[in-house]
């Protein structure tokens, strides 16, 4: 089971809006609606930032939203700020039973 | 307030064996089941292993790359999961984070601050 894929980097203007792939396969993104997408500053731990493909925890920021189709899902952050620079990774449940849980590649977002 | 707090990590010898806790707090411990993720210095998260709750009669399942070599257990009494580490080799070696499954929910939506293992002789 191989990680899923990532873009290396993503950037963009402040305001403006980007979006990251995390293309899987149909075991795992394209099987179920349990992708879920971490935000890591440097030194920190993850954050949850969506669950089950679209959901925002209780105080994520409306900015954030995320979707799928077929084995790809995004995480699209919209009106890009400063502190939204940071590491980001997908995540999704397999049908295999080792993992069950497979981390994207990771992406890393420069606010230019 | 809702934390986790990892300990136990440190330098040990390939071959060597270390356990790694983690201490819950502010939430019901027993109801939830909880993974470890490791990252290795300037690399991606991977997903370590996972147990389930009593009522999902502590189920375990492992990553490839330790399966055989680790095993997650809980003690609800003291709100605590474990990661025993045996057989270490060097690859092992990296911050761990225990974290939360959601619950009704996938996703993992509690993070510890991670602690550090090294295996280096």
């Amino acid at each position: 089971q191989s990680a899923l894929t990532q873009p290396a980097s993503v950037s963009g203007s402040p305001g403006q809006s980007i979006t990251i792939s995390c293309t899987g396969t149909s075991s795992d993104v394209g099987g179920y609606n349990y992708v879920s997408w971490y935000q890591q500053h440097p030194g920190k731990a993850p954050k949850l930032m969506i669950y089950e493909v679209s959901n925002r925890p209780s105080g994520v920021s409306n900015r954030f939203s995320g979707s799928k189709s077929g084995n790809t899902a995004s995480l699209t952050i919209s009106g890009l700020q400063a502190e939204d620079e940071a590491d980001y990774y997908c995540s999704s449940y397999t049908s295999s039973s080792t993992p069950l849980y497979v981390f994207g590649t990771g992406t890393k977002v420069t606010v230019l | 307030e809702v934390q986790l707090v990892e300990s136990g990590g440190g330098l040990v010898q390939p071959g060597g064996s270390l356990k790694l806790s983690c201490a819950a707090s502010g939430f019901t411990f027993s109801g939830s089941a909880m993974h470890w993720v490791r990252q290795a210095s300037g690399k991606g998260l991977e997903w370590v292993g996972r147990i389930r709750s009593k009522a999902n009669s502590y189920a375990t399942a492992y990553a490839a790359s330790v399966k055989g070599r680790f095993t997650i257990s809980r003690d609800d009494s003291k709100n605590t999961a474990y990661l025993q580490m045996n057989s270490l080799k060097t690859e092992d070696t990296a911050v761990y984070y225990c974290t939360r499954h959601m619950n009704y929910y996938y996703g993992m939506d509690v993070w510890g601050q991670g602690t550090t293992v090294t295996v280096s002789s």
